[in-house]
């Protein structure tokens, strides 16, 4: 699965968006970008995934460059509990879930 | 069943003793993952099972490591003669198949002392 690269730390203010974004410069033709969070002590959750086209659920959306070498995760309206880790992964499509985590993004959220 | 379930939630134990880590899947789903993470961080990729069958271990899963999931359903991880290093959280994961999400357990804290 090819490597992804994400900002270690960035802070975000309650209300606002956040922007988290993720590189992925060697990714192949039939892998997915997928999002996970972690919160402290929690197990990781997923959050969204997409192969070319924008993804957008309940919890964020996901904008996919047209060259797939990169892609943002939004929050549209961040709270504090959105306070983690946040974990962005390629994976190959129908492949098994060997998920390569990385460092990930440490997102606070401040009042 | 509202997720994977994870038992012990912690658990302390004396270098060298024996440990053995429990995983219940959401029901029907039948590829389950184990992950370990160490403090700071990912989760890295231990094993997994299709069914009842293990069909990758990762190199990270020494000899002291086995892991089983004797009818397909839940699924035990021990480690044997633990060592400081084996600290860390075991975190379980299971999926419907090859096209769906994997969702996580809460994870197993483990603190050799």
């Amino acid at each position: 699965d090819a490597k992804t690269t994400q900002p270690p730390s960035m802070d975000c203010a309650e209300g606002r968006a956040a922007n988290l974004p993720c590189n992925h410069s060697t990714i192949s033709g039939n892998e997915y970008v997928y999002w996970y969070r972690q919160i402290h002590s929690q197990g990781p959750q997923y959050i969204i995934h997409g192969l070319k086209n924008n993804e957008t659920n309940e919890m964020a959306s996901l904008i996919i460059t047209e060259d797939r070498k990169s892609s943002t995760l939004i929050l549209p309206h961040a709270t504090l509990r959105d306070t983690a880790v946040y974990y962005c992964i390629v994976r190959v499509a129908e492949g098994d879930y060997k998920l390569s985590f990385g460092a990930g993004t440490t997102v606070t959220v401040r009042a | 069943d509202t997720g994977v379930s994870q038992n012990p939630r912690h658990k302390i134990t004396k270098r060298g003793q024996n440990v053995t880590f429990r995983c219940d899947p959401i029901s029907e789903h039948n590829r389950l993952y184990w992950y370990r993470q160490t403090l700071g961080q990912g989760p890295e990729f231990l094993t997994y099972f299709q069914n009842e069958a293990q069909l990758e271990k990762s190199r990270l899963l020494s000899d002291r490591f086995s892991a089983e999931r004797p009818k397909g359903s839940f699924s035990t991880l021990e480690i044997q003669r633990t060592e400081q290093g084996d600290s860390a959280m075991y975190l379980c994961a299971s999926s419907q198949n090859l096209n769906t999400e994997a969702f996580f357990g809460q994870g197993t804290r483990l603190t050799v002392v």
